[in-house]
């Protein structure tokens, strides 16, 4: 069974400061692996979706790594922005079936200080 | 242009009903979902439906069933609501539950009385 762990659970840097969300994952059969926003009272927004047969992907600010061997996924985001603020979830999407289509984990919930 | 939408927004009802949550999405999607986000945030498939075929979470009681009239809808009905059943409830839909980006509703928040 899939399990989704992030560490930390919660981070809090000032404006302008890079910081790296970390991802790991127990099955490396992955299909791909997904990083989502949740802002407060909201639904979840993709961010980046890095397939099982690539290594990074990247948006702006924003870029995810991806390591199957080991079960590992990083996002990196640059010059952080007090909109940045929020809970970032990584996703395994994996090839047990459709209703194990996504495994989330438990979120990073971040805070940029002005 | 909103592309994957729930009905109603909040949902507050008695132990023991019966309620329906409903979704359509208006990205031209194959596979939509139904996740639940208990209070501790913590985000679970219950569904996916893709071409008809419905699969199921085993961890998802039977008083839960989903039901989709066509393919850009897929509602979720509810019976017999039991206080364990408060949460918030997304739904989400991609092309291919494989390969692509799952796009989410904005969530219902459940709450039984």
């Amino acid at each position: 069974k899939q399990e989704v762990t992030q560490i930390p659970a919660a981070l809090s840097v000032p404006e302008g400061e890079n910081l790296v969300l970390n991802c790991s994952f127990t099955d490396s059969a992955i299909y791909n692996l997904q990083w989502f926003r949740q802002d407060p009272g909201k639904g979840l927004t993709s961010l980046l979706l890095i397939q099982s047969s690539q290594r990074e992907q990247t948006s702006g600010r924003l870029n995810a790594s991806l390591d199957k061997s080991s079960g590992r996924s990083t996002l990196y985001i640059a010059a952080s922005q007090p909109g940045d603020s929020a809970t970032y979830l990584c996703a395994a999407s994996h090839s047990g079936g459709g209703a194990d289509g996504l495994t989330f984990g438990k979120g990073t919930h971040l805070i940029i200080q002005p | 242009d909103t592309a994957v939408s729930q009905t109603p927004k909040y949902l507050v009802t008695q132990m023991g009903n019966d309620k329906s949550i409903k979704c359509e999405q208006n990205l031209g999607h194959d596979t939509m979902y139904w996740y639940k986000q208990d209070s501790k945030k913590f985000l679970k498939i219950m569904f996916s439906y893709n071409n008809k075929e419905l699969i199921i979470n085993e961890t998802v009681p039977n008083r839960f069933s989903p039901k989709s009239p066509d393919k850009a809808h897929l509602n979720l009905h509810i019976n017999s609501l039991e206080l364990g059943d408060s949460a918030v409830y997304f739904c989400a839909s991609s092309q291919d539950w494989q390969t692509d980006t799952q796009y989410f509703g904005p969530g219902t928040r459940l709450t039984v009385l």
